[in-house]
């Protein structure tokens, strides 16, 4: 069983396009994030929501918005996509320990 | 600010080399670090952790151990594989930070046969 899994795996669109990527998490944690991987391997977070609550909210523009229906999923909509989008944005879960269970990554291209 | 610093990469060793990654941070409280690791095409994988000054974090053959007078983590391995070639990560984290993960730029590691 997956114990973090994010879909799509891969995800080629238009700039100007409108796109979501899923995640769900089966290890009952109760913390979730987002975090951005650029072409330098650099990752950078985005979003972190415990039990369903925002709590880190980055300075990420506001064309990305996170969603978390239950403390197992986290999603990230994309708004008015940019070239600048382009990377591999990966989900993760934990206990605010700092032990974090990583997805295989979502690999957004941007044309 | 919180921070993490990484050696560059990509380093390239022999296998069965000597393998040192170093790591310097800096940081206003207490916090715990982490080493992780990324095989091509994967998330990342915790590696190993330390909590608290002079622990040592373990595990596959890998260590590192949590200096607070040099403010280092650097991570080390007597005899490295093929199999270890990978992008590794070190990591800090703050816990009235609303567990945030501050990540250093990571180093490519390529062993050669």
């Amino acid at each position: 069983d997956t114990a973090v899994s994010q879909t799509p795996k891969y995800l080629v669109t238009q700039m100007g396009n409108d796109k979501s990527i899923k995640c769900e998490q089966n290890l009952g944690h109760d913390t979730m994030y987002w975090y951005k991987q650029d072409s330098k391997k650099f990752l950078k977070i985005m979003f972190s929501y415990n039990n369903k609550e925002l709590i880190i909210n980055e300075t990420v523009p506001n064309r990305f918005s996170p969603k978390s229906p239950d403390k197992a999923h986290l999603n990230l909509h994309i708004n008015s996509l940019e070239l600048g989008d382009s990377a591999v944005y990966f989900c993760a879960s934990g206990l605010n320990t700092g032990e974090l269970f990583f997805g295989e990554g979502s690999r957004l291209t941007v044309l | 600010g919180n921070s993490v610093t990484q050696m560059e990469g990509p380093v390239t060793l022999s296998e069965e080399a000597f393998l040192t990654i170093n790591c310097t941070y800096t940081a206003t409280g207490y916090p715990s670090l982490f080493w992780y690791v990324q095989y091509p095409g994967e998330g990342l994988q915790l590696l190993l952790k330390a909590t608290k000054a002079d622990d040592k974090g373990s595990n596959k053959g890998f260590e590192a151990t949590y200096r607070k007078e040099t403010t280092s983590f650097h991570l080390e391995k007597g005899s490295v594989q093929v199999s270890d070639s990978a992008v590794y990560f070190c990591a800090l984290m703050i816990y009235n930070q609303g567990g945030k993960l501050i990540f250093g730029q990571g180093t490519e590691l390529s062993v050669k046969p």
